[in-house]
This record gives C-alpha cells, structure tokens and sequence, in this order.
C-alpha cells in the first residue's frame, strides 16, 4: 500500500494562531515526501519536499516550515498564520516512475 | 528548465461531447508524462501516464498519446460524462529520483448534462 493519510480534512484557524498538518505515509521507506498548496481556483504550488529524515527543502520564502521528524512523517507548521495562508494543503510522496500519490488534502481558512 | 503549459479553462462541454484538453511540454532527455485528475474536494489521483514516445495511456475512456516531435501530451475522451467534471492536471518528470515532478496550471471541466 502506499497510501497517504493527512489530517484534519478541514481546519478553521483564527489569525496569528500557530498551525500544525501532520502528513503519514505507508509503503516503502525512504520516499521523497511534497507538501503543496492549491488556492482557491488555482494551480498546485509546491512549498516543501524532503528527500529523507530531518532533510527540507523550501521552494518559496514564507510564513511555513515543514519537518520530518521520522521516515514517514511530514509535518507542516506555522507559528502564527496569515489570511493568506488559507488554502487547500495536500501531501504527497514519490512512486519512482508512477508519479505521486496524493493524500486526500486539508481545507484550511484562516479568519 | 522543464515546463507544462496547459489549456487555460474552464472548458464547458454537453454530456457526450468529445473532449480535448491540449498539453505542451518542454523538457531535456526523455520524461515521464502524466495526467492527473482532482475531483472537487479531494487530492489528486493519478488518472493515466506514459514513460517513452509514442506510448499510448488509457483509463476510465481517456486516452493521451506521448508525441515527441511535437512536445505533446493531449488528453482525449470519446463521449465524456456529467462525472467527469474535475480538475486535470498535466504533469512531468524527468525521471531522476530527486526530480520533482512539473505539473501544469489544471484544467478545469464542466459537463453538463
């Protein structure tokens, strides 16, 4: 199985509140692991992706931190949010030459 | 660097109509191509893919042929249905295993019945 389990499914978070995704995945060890953000009516934006335990790589410069803490978690963080951090966040993880499985993403408002 | 341009949408078509969704790639040596499908609500699933020129992937009616001269990758359904409205993305890999995969922009569709 390389099923990917994210939680919560929606999440309502007030301004300058800290924010914790956490992202678990079965299968294999050692995937490549992706947080991305999807905006309302817009593209997929990759934020993070991690290659391996306690290894981040940021794409873009922002309000969020990502770590791995063990093999199969990938977690999403921010100390305190902004409204334009609402959005809908999905994990993913690599399947070599099947492309990526996605989990079933978290709805995120910030109010 | 590697790129996917996709048809800006959204694309509005009658149940049964025939359905294009056009995609263009640039890209060095030879990459892997996919379609995925995001229907409203949810993560995205993998919905077909092809790895070498002239491949040929096909799931659920859809179909989308790797074309190497012309940088294509057009995804295809014969008679499309009112559960086919969804998000579809074009997406790429280069193949190396630290290779992030490229997705294009997505393409909305709405059918109506």
């Amino acid at each position: 199985s390389q099923t990917i389990h994210q939680w919560p499914a929606t999440l309502v978070q007030p301004v300058g509140s800290p924010l914790s995704l956490e992202c678990t995945v079965e299968g294999t060890s050692n995937p490549n692991l992706y947080w991305y953000r999807q905006a309302a009516g817009r593209g997929l934006q990759l934020l993070f992706y991690s290659v391996g335990i306690g290894q981040i790589s940021s794409e873009v410069p922002q309000n969020l931190s990502a770590s791995r803490p063990q093999d199969r978690q990938f977690i999403l963080s921010s100390k305190k949010l902004l409204l334009s951090d609402s959005g809908f966040y999905l994990c993913a993880r690599d399947r070599r030459n099947y492309g990526y499985t996605f989990g079933s993403g978290t709805r995120l408002t910030v109010v | 660097g590697n790129s996917v341009t996709q048809m800006e949408g959204p694309v509005t078509l009658s149940e049964e109509a025939f359905l294009t969704i056009n995609c263009t790639y640039t890209a060095t040596g030879y990459p892997s191509l996919f379609w995925y499908v995001q229907y409203p609500g949810e993560g995205l699933q993998l919905l077909l893919k092809a790895t070498k020129a002239d491949d040929k992937g096909s799931n659920k009616g859809f179909e989308a042929t790797y074309r190497k001269e012309t940088t294509s990758f057009h995804l295809e359904k014969g008679s499309v249905q009112v559960s086919d409205s969804a998000v579809y993305f074009c997406a790429l890999s280069a193949g190396n295993r630290d290779d992030k995969i490229i997705f294009g922009k997505g393409t909305r569709l709405h059918i109506l019945p």
